[in-house]
């Protein structure tokens, strides 16, 4: 069974400063990985991906993520953290050999920017 | 850009009744899933659905929740007799999962409240 960690449930960060967002996953096969943003009242709306192509990924937003399979982790990171990232951030995980494979999430971590 | 639709976006029920949750998933998209998030927990996964059968479904999917595809463009989540503790947002997704899609798109969600 697949699952992912996400240590931490509140980070809070001055604006400026380096945010990471930590996530370890547990999988029996190779994975997908995600990493998906919940602002307030909205929907889930996908930041970046890993499908076992280049190990760090970038996405929207200047955040990035790398994939280290050694440490089964995926963290997530920004070097400089803007007021507008303020949100709840989730890591998923899937399973690449299934075609109708679901994603299975973690419990979340919300990021708070100070000012 | 495609998207995938989700309405209402807020529905209120009494506990006992039936609710509809409806969703259009994206148009050459096979694969559909229907997931909830309980105000302030993770998203989980509640059933996927594929070639007009459900995939998967979790232990939350009991015989209280059916899904549909009645028209080859809508995909439905129905409980039959809601109680208080199925307030959550509901989020539909889709996906194609074929070469170069790795990922599911997600609709903004529907906030069911039952009173």
């Amino acid at each position: 069974a697949q699952s992912v960690t996400q240590l931490g449930s509140h980070v809070s960060v001055s604006e400026g400063a380096l945010v990471l967002l930590r996530c370890n996953y547990s999988s029996s096969v190779p994975p997908y990985l995600f990493w998906y943003v919940q602002y307030p009242n909205q929907g889930l709306q996908l930041l970046l991906k890993y499908t076992s192509a280049a190990t760090l990924v970038k996405g929207i937003n200047g955040f990035e993520a790398e994939f280290k399979k050694s440490e089964t982790s995926f963290h997530l990171t920004k070097p400089s953290a803007h007021m507008s990232d303020a949100a709840e951030y989730f890591c998923a995980v899937s399973d690449p050999g299934s075609s109708a494979s679901k994603i299975i999430f973690g419990s979340g971590t919300r990021l708070s920017i100070r000012p | 850009e495609p998207e995938v639709t989700q309405t209402p976006s807020h529905q209120v029920t009494q506990m006992g009744q039936e609710v509809i949750l409806r969703c259009v998933p994206i148009s050459n998209h096979l694969y559909f899933y229907w997931y909830r998030q309980i105000l302030g927990q993770k998203v989980e996964f509640l059933v996927s659905f594929y070639n007009n059968e459900i995939s998967e479904k979790s232990e939350i999917f009991d015989d209280q929740f059916s899904v549909e595809r009645p028209d080859g463009s809508n995909f439905t989540l129905k409980i039959r007799s809601t109680k208080l503790e199925d307030s959550a947002m509901y989020f539909c997704a889709s996906s194609s999962f074929g070469e170069g899609n790795t990922e599911a798109f997600f609709g903004q969600g529907t906030r069911l409240t039952v009173v």
